[in-house]
């Protein structure tokens, strides 16, 4: 079946501008997931949504950073005044049901570029 | 919260030849440690995981051991083959928190001829 797919691909952006990534999870997963990953360095967690509750924000770098999820499904991760510092690979997954051991698929990634 | 380094950074073997990758954990609750394979410019994909309750796990040339005592975990990989080349990332899991990672900062293995 379809993997988890993310939109931009690329995204080249002046510093100071919004953008919106978006992330749809393989049908049926209930958790979906975000993180950063900055060259060199490895996955860095942002925020996580389960079913329908509450929001996991705890990973989120600055108030810029928001992300919500329309039906439990699509995701779109929005960074607001956009900085140098954000540039870098975001990567969207998903999993069954969150639990511990759920693995997590991967999307490919949207490679935001500030200038 | 946890933190996971991961050693070494760089790791380059003959083909054939076996890896090794270690990582340590700081948060001794931790309970769950998977091990992503990202190749270049693909998504991180699982290739092996362990719980907390398992000392050792092998898949056919892969193997992942972990020391709860010592809070270390590593990746094994023998007779290894050009297409192992790749990135190498570890996790552990928040305790507590279900599902969330704590990745280490990575490993490139490349594999020579």
């Amino acid at each position: 079946g379809a993997g988890v797919s993310q939109s931009p691909s690329n995204k080249v952006t002046e510093k100071g501008k919004d953008v919106e990534l978006r992330c749809d999870p393989i049908s049926g997963h209930t958790a979906l997931y975000w993180y950063r990953q900055s060259l060199g360095q490895g996955l860095e967690f942002l925020i996580y949504f389960q079913g329908n509750s509450a929001p996991d924000k705890s990973g989120l770098p600055s108030d810029r950073f928001s992300a919500e999820r329309t039906g439990g499904s699509v995701s779109t991760l929005t960074i607001q005044r956009t900085q140098q510092e954000d540039s870098a690979v975001y990567l969207c997954a998903s999993s069954r049901w969150g639990g511990y051991t759920d693995t997590q698929y991967f999307g490919p990634g949207t490679r935001l570029t500030v200038l | 919260g946890e933190n996971v380094e991961q050693h070494p950074s760089t790791l380059s073997v003959q083909e054939g030849d076996s890896a090794v990758i270690k990582c340590t954990y700081s948060d001794s609750a931790s309970n769950y440690f998977p091990w992503y394979k990202q190749e270049l410019g693909k998504r991180p994909q699982l290739i092996i995981d362990i719980r907390s309750n398992v000392g050792e796990k092998k898949d056919q040339r892969i193997a992942v051991t972990l020391n709860k005592t010592a809070k270390h975990f590593s990746l094994h990989i023998t007779e290894t083959q050009p297409e192992d080349s790749a990135v190498y990332f570890c996790a552990a899991n928040l305790p507590g928190t279900a599902s969330k990672l704590t990745f280490g900062t990575g490993t490139r293995l490349q594999v020579t001829l």
